[in-house]
């Protein structure tokens, strides 16, 4: 296991576009998080989940943005009807954790950047 | 909300020099991490820091917490050309349903020759 995957690396798409992205964890981690960074900020918090359940959204998150782990596996971020102001990088991690708290930090994937032209 | 600040925002020092960045937060944390990124990169850990006086050092960067503060800083010692990167600081927080990652807003560091 060589750590959190990202797939694409890259993605630019047309302005009212659906698009997909996928994170594959570190395989003993039970904790997946979805972040997204702008140019020239910090990663912001989207959306967090444990296992296949998904505990947490943002306020960032909108009707637009959905999130799965269907097995607890692999995790999918869809954007429908993508705006410009999606464009960003998508950042992954993951987290083992038991209860409230995580032992172990966070390892992030390479991220996927969007660009919505 | 959780607040996350880091100064400076950008930074410009010499090779050899020294200097010491700040992240300071809003509300009671036990656990502090560091990262680095570099341009269009992926987060790269540095530190873990999970309790209040944790100081740890890996080459020529050393962090330190003092949760009762509300601060950790970043020491940079005889910076090369290697450390030019956007530090970031993030700050742990327990919450009912799990842990979730506040970031600072970011150092641009750039050393010159």
């Amino acid at each position: 296991d060589t750590g959190v995957s990202q797939d694409p690396r890259h993605k630019i798409t047309k302005r009212g576009q659906n698009v997909t992205f996928r994170c594959d964890p570190i395989s003993e981690h039970n904790r997946l998080y979805w972040y997204r960074q702008t140019l020239g900020q910090g990663p912001e918090f989207l959306t967090y989940f444990q296992n296949e359940a998904q505990l947490e959204k943002s306020r960032l998150l909108s009707d637009r943005f959905s999130a799965e782990r269907p097995k607890g596996s692999f995790s999918t971020l869809e954007i429908q009807r993508t705006e410009q102001g999606d464009s960003a990088m998508y950042l992954c991690a993951s987290s083992f954790g038991g209860g409230r708290i995580s032992y172990y930090g966070y390892t992030f994937g390479s991220g996927t950047r969007l660009t919505v032209v | 909300e959780l607040k996350v600040e880091q100064n400076p925002l950008f930074l410009s020092m010499q090779e050899g020099k020294n200097y010491t960045i700040y992240c300071n937060y809003s509300t009671t944390s036990d656990r502090l991490y560091w990262y680095r990124q570099d341009p269009g990169k992926s987060l790269e850990s540095l530190f873990v820091l999970l309790s209040n006086g944790a100081v740890k050092q890996e080459g020529r960067l050393m962090a330190s917490l003092d949760t009762k503060a509300r601060l950790s800083t970043l020491h940079i010692t005889a910076a090369v050309h290697d450390l030019s990167a956007t530090y970031f600081c993030a700050v742990d927080m327990r919450r009912d349903t799990g842990n979730q990652f506040y970031f600072g807003t970011g150092t641009s560091l750039t050393v010159i020759p």
